[in-house]
């Protein structure tokens, strides 16, 4: 069936400007994560959505990132007045409870 | 909070070496524990899964890990490894239905 889709798959953009990142998680799979993945920083925790409980937001880095999941569906991770230490592969993850199917990500370049 | 280290960063080995990455976490309580390998290019994907019952877990490509409970630790092994080995390891923990914590990630190299 079809897995965790991620848009887009690659945005370069200049510092200051916003972003939008889009994941399309399994259906009916209740939770959903935004992790992101630097060189030489593992894999670290941005923000997770379980059903319709509030969201756990505590490894947002700061006041620029923010995410919604709409209709317990689909997500947008927005990313304001990026600056060059943004630049990450951002991986969407989403788990019916236990373990994550992961999207393929979308590679942000700030220039 | 649930912490989980990889103690290697990167690991090099000739093929038919014998492989073992380190795992530990810092909860305590109920935890299911992860394997994920994300090979060059490619996205992030299951290895073995533990959630519950014997402690010596199967996974594919003939990868298997451990848990040791009173150590706090999962260890991914494999008696002989295959150049097609060379990816990136991560371990991850959850307790229960929360959220699941990564490691750092171990790199493993191959060489022919």
């Amino acid at each position: 069936g079809a897995g965790v889709s991620q848009s887009p798959s690659n945005k370069v953009t200049e510092k200051g400007k916003d972003v939008e990142l889009r994941c399309d998680p399994i259906s009916g799979h209740t939770a959903l994560y935004w992790y992101r993945q630097s060189l030489g920083q593992g894999l670290e925790f941005l923000i997770y959505f379980q059903g319709n409980s509030a969201p756990d937001k505590s490894g947002l880095p700061s006041d620029r990132f923010s995410a919604e999941r709409t209709g317990g569906s689909v997500s947008t991770l927005t990313i304001q007045r990026t600056q060059q230490e943004d630049s990450a592969v951002y991986l969407c993850a989403s788990s019916p409870g236990g373990l994550c199917d992961f999207g393929p990500g979308t590679r942000l370049l700030v220039l | 909070a649930q912490s989980v280290s990889q103690h290697n960063h990167h690991v090099i080995l000739s093929e038919a070496a014998s492989l073992e990455l380190g795992c530990n976490y810092s909860y305590g309580g109920t935890v299911n524990l992860f394997w994920y390998v994300q090979y060059p290019g490619q996205h992030l994907q299951l290895l073995l899964k533990y959630f519950s019952g014997d402690p010596l877990v199967k996974g594919i490509k003939g990868f298997e890990a451990e848990f040791i409970k009173s150590k706090f630790s999962f260890n991914l092994r494999k008696p002989s490894v295959q150049w097609s080995d060379t990816a990136e390891y991560f371990c991850a923990v959850s307790e229960g239905a929360q959220k699941l914590v990564f490691g750092q990630g171990t790199r493993l190299t191959i060489n022919p």
